[in-house]
């Protein structure tokens, strides 16, 4: 079955990018759509944006001005950038495939210096 | 952006009773072209990511317990629990997926009375 794993840093200092990966096992990334999604801690559930596996992507516009989603189908993985964070973006990071119930565990990820 | 305003904000139930919790969106998710409600339930545990229950606002997803209903349609949409189980203890989200950015309400936990 299908499976999602985030990966990347647990901890990044305040003003810089957070990145993160979901690889995608199991399965193909082709022919779906894949989201990001986010979590503060005791907090709801934020949607992030999305990626198609040909590159089309749809954002938040709260995040617009400095999320980027990209995707390598190659590695069936897709990624997340998110530029110039805070401590409000302290959070659980969640990728899924869009429409369907799979999710991977998550990733938290706080901005402290 | 669509609002998603859930009611109540706490639940608490006795086992074996049923459970009710509302949607209400702040504009109509049904998509025209094919009469379905673009609207998704989600169960969620503390250390866990959330799990989809219902899709298409009555659509149990593969492997939920048939306890677990969704009705509604337009603006205002129900998550019902039949008979409530112990491990059924959860926040609950509803999402609506009818147009970006995609947006959740603010959640509802249940607990048992």
């Amino acid at each position: 079955q299908v499976q999602l794993q985030e990966s990347g840093p647990a901890l990044v200092e305040p003003s810089e990018t957070l990145s993160l990966t979901c690889t995608v096992s199991g399965g193909s990334i082709s022919n779906y759509y894949w989201n990001w999604i986010r979590q503060p801690p005791g907090k709801g559930l934020e949607w992030i944006g999305y990626i198609y596996f040909t590159g089309t992507t749809n954002y938040n516009p709260s995040l617009k001005s400095r999320v980027t989603i990209s995707v390598d189908t190659s590695q069936n993985q897709f990624s997340l950038k998110l530029t110039s964070v805070t401590a409000a973006d302290t959070a659980m990071y969640y990728c899924a495939r869009a429409n369907s119930g799979i999710w991977g565990q998550g990733t938290m990820v706080t901005v402290s210096s | 952006d669509i609002v998603m305003t859930q009611s109540p904000d706490t639940l608490a139930v006795s086992l074996g009773e049923r459970a009710t919790i509302n949607c209400k969106s702040s504009q109509s998710i049904l998509y025209s072209s094919n009469n379905k409600n673009n609207l998704a339930w989600y169960q969620q545990k503390p250390g866990q990511p959330p799990k989809l229950l219902i899709y298409w606002a009555s659509t149990r997803e593969s492997g939920v317990p048939d306890r677990f209903s969704g009705s509604g349609s337009g603006t205002d949409f129900t998550l019902t629990i039949s008979s409530l189980q112990a491990e059924d203890v959860a926040v609950y989200y509803c999402q609506q997926y009818y147009i970006t950015p995609y947006t959740f309400g603010q959640g509802t936990k249940l607990e048992i009375k």
